[in-house]
């Protein structure tokens, strides 16, 4: 089973925030949840990721519950630019890596 | 951006012609990484190095072979290239791994095999 759920899709009016939920629930301790995005025919882009405590840096800002069951991460102003696949990612492989899964389409309206 | 470049970015070739595709960096990291992308199946990985003359197997390696013989190139070769691999390939590095680690990835290479 996947280690984190996330909205399929969702829609963001430009000018606006962006806040796209990811549960993972069964996290580890010691596990940090990091956010990717891929805009078409991209490679993926590293976004933010934090361990327990909110984090912020200029793409966007992580909020973690304090069970870390679940997070969000804000886009504080989207842009059409912003339109793109977003991935929350905890789990790793048996070889200690990063599995992407299927992500959040986000589609910035005018 | 980080410093990666991969190189052919398009490539259409035929069943059973060998195929190699061409990661470069400039970051001077450790760890460098191919991954597949197809409709589905979302992102897997192939092979990945940990240093020069230095890599190991990821979760769909079969039909790849990889070789790193300096610290900024990461050659991934299909050796008989099948319509299977026809895929979206892109390279990733990274400074470290483990729990705190960050991926930066290439532009990707398309490749089709007809």
């Amino acid at each position: 089973d996947a280690k984190t759920t996330q909205p399929t899709s969702m829609d963001c009016a430009e000018g606006r925030a962006a806040n796209l939920p990811c549960n993972h629930s069964t996290i580890s301790g010691n596990e940090y949840v990091y956010w990717y995005r891929q805009i078409h025919s991209q490679g993926p882009q590293y976004i933010i990721h934090g361990l327990k405590n909110n984090e912020t840096n200029e793409m966007a800002s992580l909020i973690i519950t304090e069970d870390r069951k679940s997070s969000t991460l804000i886009l504080p102003h989207a842009t059409l630019r912003d339109t793109a696949v977003y991935y929350c990612i905890t789990e790793r492989n048996a070889g200690n890596m990063l599995t992407f899964g299927g992500g959040t389409r986000l589609m910035v309206k005018p | 951006d980080a410093g990666i470049t991969q190189s052919p970015r398009h490539k259409v070739t035929e069943t059973g012609t060998p195929v190699t595709l061409r990661c470069h960096q400039t970051e001077n990291h450790r760890y460098m990484y191919w991954y597949r992308q197809d409709p589905g199946h979302g992102l897997r990985l192939i092979h990945y190095s940990y240093g020069v003359k230095d890599t190991d197997k990821g979760e769909v390696s079969d039909g790849y072979s990889v070789s790193r013989s300096k610290t900024e190139d990461f050659l991934l070769t299909l050796e008989s290239a099948t319509s299977s691999q026809t895929s979206v390939y892109f390279c990733a590095i990274s400074e470290s791994r483990g729990l705190n680690e960050k991926l930066f990835f290439g532009s990707g290479t398309q490749l089709s095999v007809l």
